[in-house]
């Protein structure tokens, strides 16, 4: 039950993208395709943004999307807004009943 | 609307208990699996437990297997967490999240959480 490997940090300009990735096993990210992004503001709960790999729940701006390769999922971030400025974290199911969080990446608008 | 309440927190000695509750509304309760997540001060989140909608099956994270048992209480749409010798390391805001199973098992709400602190 490792947890998944996310850049500790990641930055951008109002206006671009930004692309955070998540690095997990073939027991995890690469063997399902369950693959969650919570955005957890200061002193706030996470709040669920991508789940399924790429699914937005209802709600979430288009400007946020997920993709998976291998055992590398991603979340990227078009458009950014000042209001992007969060922590964000990865999840995966890793089997068995067990889930795995990354340790989270801190966005930061320029 | 779906709440989720956490409470329960507190400070405790190393070695003793505390019990967390999550209080749940705006669903139905019972058709949900349900969680504990928790986060170390300035740390990342950790998953700890989820329980299954009729509470016939439990799973726990390696470092609390044996010391803590989650449960809930359909009739009263509430989820428990009976944390028990506890450890300096155990320090940390918990959550109750949802795990949805038909949203590719992701945790789609979360409790604002509910501070629990082990210190001598």
């Amino acid at each position: 039950q490792s947890a998944l490997t996310q850049p500790p940090s990641a930055s951008g300009s109002p206006g671009q993208s930004v692309t955070i990735s998540c690095t997990g096993t073939s027991s995890d990210v690469g063997d399902y395709n369950y693959v969650s992004w919570y955005q957890q503001l200061p002193g706030k709960a996470p709040k669920l943004m991508i789940y399924g790999v790429s699914k937005r729940p209802s709600g979430v701006p288009d400007r946020f999307s997920g993709s998976k390769s291998g055992s590398t999922a991603s979340l990227t971030v078009s458009g950014l807004q000042a209001e992007d400025e969060a922590d964000y974290y990865c999840s995966s199911y890793a089997g068995s009943n067990n889930w795995v969080f990354g340790g989270g990446t801190k966005l930061t608008v320029l | 609307e779906v709440q989720l309440v956490d409470s329960g927190g507190g400070l405790v000695q190393p070695g003793g208990s505390l019990r967390l509750s999550c209080a749940g509304s705006g669903f139905t309760f019972s058709t949900y699996w349900m969680s504990w997540v928790r986060q170390a001060p300035g740390k990342g989140l950790e998953w700890v437990a989820n329980i299954k909608q009729d509470g016939s099956e439990k799973y726990y994270v390696d470092s609390v297997k044996g010391r803590f048992t989650i449960s809930r209480d359909n009739a009263k749409n509430s989820l428990y967490l009976q944390m028990n010798s506890l450890k300096a390391e155990d320090t940390a805001v918990y959550y109750c999240a949802r795990l949805n199973y038909a949203s590719g098992r992701s945790f789609d709400y979360w409790g604002q959480g509910t501070l629990a602190t082990v210190s001598s």
